[in-house]
């Protein structure tokens, strides 16, 4: 069975760093790109980017790129999604997210379980 | 890029049909044919409904349907039931390794 199972909720400080987490398992990590997509409270979906963990080749949405750092580690089958200096406007839940390809593009297949992260003084 | 355009919200009773529709531009939903639709219910993660315009994943009901003409795509649910009350978003390809999502559409079954 396919599943992408995230790390615990966070609760942080402005300015503070974090590094959240997802495992893959039931599948070939090394064979699929790997996405996180952003859920702002009672808002719709965002795009971030996404992740070969095969080779750690790593693309960008424009919005995030520089915001956020996405990696992997692939003996561990884990992607990660990490802030240097987290600000309020980073409170959002983030869902990583299994892509499959077919042609030129993929689609989520399999969802993570969220991962809500909370930054407030 | 900026986020597709869907109806905050459609309705209908059970037993009808509805329509969501997603309006992007000839730089993503009219220039690939690589659509895909999620069903969110609240507090739980996005459900892949359909993708590449019109394909189902194993598992979902033909009751679900897609499809696309020039920049809007849409998802067309049949016989609806009251399980399909959730949040409903398109997702379109946009070009090397980007996608976009649209704002969302709230489905409420009377």
């Amino acid at each position: 069975e396919v599943q992408l199972v995230q790390s615990g909720a966070e609760v942080k400080k402005p300015g503070e760093s974090l590094k959240i987490s997802c495992r893959g398992s039931g599948f070939s990590f090394t064979d699929y790109w790997i996405a996180w997509v952003r859920q702002m409270p009672g808002k719709g979906l965002d795009y971030m980017g996404i992740i070969y963990p095969g080779d750690s080749d790593t693309r960008y949405s424009p919005s995030f790129q520089g915001q956020v750092t996405i990696s992997a580690d692939k003996s561990v089958n884990t992607a990660f999604l990490q802030w240097s200096s987290l600000k309020a406007s980073d409170t959002a839940m983030y869902y990583c997210a299994r892509f499959d390809y077919t042609g030129i593009s993929g689609h989520a297949n399999y969802w993570g379980q969220g991962t809500l992260v909370t930054v407030s003084s | 890029q900026s986020a597709l355009t869907q109806p905050r919200s459609v309705s209908g009773s059970p037993g009808q049909s509805v329509t969501i529709s997603c309006t992007g531009t000839s730089s993503d939903v009219g220039g690939y044919n690589y659509v895909s639709w999620y069903q969110q219910h609240p507090g739980k993660a996005p459900k892949l409904m359909i993708f590449d315009v019109s394909k189902r994943p194993s598992g979902v009901r033909d009751r679900f349907s897609g499809s696309k003409s020039g920049n809007t795509a849409s998802l067309t649910i049949s016989g609806l039931q009251a399980d399909d009350e959730a949040d409903y978003y398109c997702c379109s390809y946009a070009g090397t390794y980007t996608w976009v999502f649209g704002g969302g559409t709230k489905l409420t079954v009377l």
